[in-house]
């Protein structure tokens, strides 16, 4: 089955900095792949995905690129603010089922 | 706006004891999930359902049972808790296909 892993764990950056945050994962039949962010006590939210006929999406301070090649996927986050500050989560979608595997998690700080 | 709710935030059960949870969303979606939520290990997925009474197992489906009676409703059902299921338990759902998911806020069990 799909395995997803995700660097790193937690990340500190300055208020304005980018961050980015990087998924690899395993099966090449993923074809699926969205970004969670979880505010604390908060459920999950979709911030952006990208299917596997794509290489690179932005929507506003959020971008997401892909390399099937090497199977990773990364978020991009640029001018960042206290506000982004959350956890964020990586899935994939393997197959045509709807099984969905997410990575661990990264926890991003924003300091001001 | 999607709204999918969930019966509990917060429930404390006794080992050994039947634990049901339940998921309502209001946005005629076909697939609905049910993960759990551990830190460092992310989401994993438990069950999801396609359609009504239709299940398929996701990773982690030992100790758990689902009832999805109907299209709304996708109920998670612990037949015997263990302390080991202590979590937090998220559902989810989709309209179909690799769409987004709309989480609920989710429900903290604590197995004593």
């Amino acid at each position: 089955g799909e395995n997803v892993e995700q660097h790193p764990s937690t990340l500190s950056v300055q208020e304005g900095d980018s961050a980015v945050i990087k998924c690899t994962y395993s099966d090449s039949a993923s074809n699926y792949f969205p970004w969670y962010k979880q505010e604390l006590g908060k459920r999950p939210q979709l911030i952006i995905d990208i299917r596997s006929n794509v290489g690179e999406k932005k929507d506003q301070r959020i971008a997401v690129t892909l390399n099937k090649t090497a199977k990773h996927f990364s978020l991009h986050i640029t001018e960042t603010q206290p506000e982004d500050s959350a956890v964020y989560f990586c899935a994939s979608r393997w197959g045509y089922g709807q099984n969905f595997v997410f990575g661990p998690g990264t926890r991003l700080s924003v300091l001001p | 706006d999607v709204k999918v709710t969930q019966s509990s935030r917060y429930l404390v059960k006794r080992t050994g004891e039947k634990v049901f949870l339940e998921c309502v969303q209001d946005m005629d979606h076909e697939n609905m999930f049910w993960y759990r939520q551990d830190p460092g290990l992310g989401l994993r997925l438990i069950y999801f359902s396609y359609d009504v009474k239709m299940k398929e197992k996701g990773d982690i489906p030992e100790g758990y049972s689902v009832s999805r009676e109907k299209k709304e409703r996708f109920s998670l059902i612990l037949e015997s808790a263990s302390t080991n299921q202590t979590s937090m338990y998220l559902c989810a759902s989709s309209l179909r296909g690799p769409e987004t998911q709309y989480f609920g806020p989710g429900t903290r069990l604590l197995v004593l």
